[in-house]
């Protein structure tokens, strides 16, 4: 069952800050999310486990709340090169299989 | 940094006709993995492989779809009798190992396009 992701899309100026959420119905053991651009492979950004941890990866956080099943991405001081399409892909079991959410398209304007 | 290639990077069929699209995981990688994503759609996973066997698939991973190693480095999707809605971008990712915690680092994809 695949993750549901919310808002469909959001657009920015350069500077303000976004949050993309990431829920899901099915126990969850980590959350994965990337960066695609337009006709670009998607980039890893970060993975966050099941205990609710709290991960950084420039001005790029996210976190996991086991309890709400949920992740949120959170972008702050956004760049124009943070535009592209945010997944997140989870993981439910031991298969190691990422089911992927609709996405996020990100638009930073100057 | 190491990363994932793949070739070509768009490959042009006649419907009804094999395609091979091929991958070269990186180096110290020992799960790999294809994924399929539909022109403006979401990344589906197909197929996961480790230890020379699939590990998992997908129900869109049906008998015309086949992966192989045929080597140390190169890891393979065979699609046999090719359909239009194949077409599509499909992305070879590998992992170090297959826990929960290790990312899967994707190629640049094939462009897929059945005429």
């Amino acid at each position: 069952q695949q993750p549901v992701q919310s808002p469909q899309a959001v657009i920015l100026r350069e500077g303000e800050d976004a949050v993309i959420n990431c829920s899901s119905s099915k126990a969850l053991y980590s959350v994965h999310w990337y960066r695609q651009k337009h006709g670009e492979a998607p980039v890893f950004l970060m993975i966050l486990l099941k205990g609710g941890e709290q991960k950084g990866h420039e001005k790029i956080s996210a976190s996991f709340n086991e309890k709400k099943q949920q992740s949120s991405l959170y972008l702050t001081a956004s760049q124009l090169s943070y535009s592209g399409t945010y997944f997140c892909g989870t993981i439910g079991g031991s298969n190691y299989k990422l089911t992927f959410g609709k996405g996020t398209l990100l638009t930073v304007n100057p | 940094e190491p990363e994932v290639t793949q070739t070509p990077s768009h490959q042009v069929t006649q419907m009804g006709q094999e395609v091979i699209l091929r991958c070269v995981p990186i180096s110290n990688h020992l799960y790999f993995y294809w994924y399929r994503q539909i022109l403006g759609q979401k990344v589906e996973f197909l197929v996961s492989f480790y230890n020379n066997e699939i590990s998992e698939k997908s129900e869109i991973f049906d008998d015309q779809f086949s992966v192989e190693r045929p080597d140390g480095s190169n890891f393979t999707l065979k699609i046999r009798s090719t359909k239009l809605e194949d077409s599509a971008m499909y992305f070879c990712a590998s992992s170090r190992t297959g826990g929960n915690n290790q990312p899967q680092h994707f190629g640049d994809g094939t462009r897929l396009s059945i005429l």
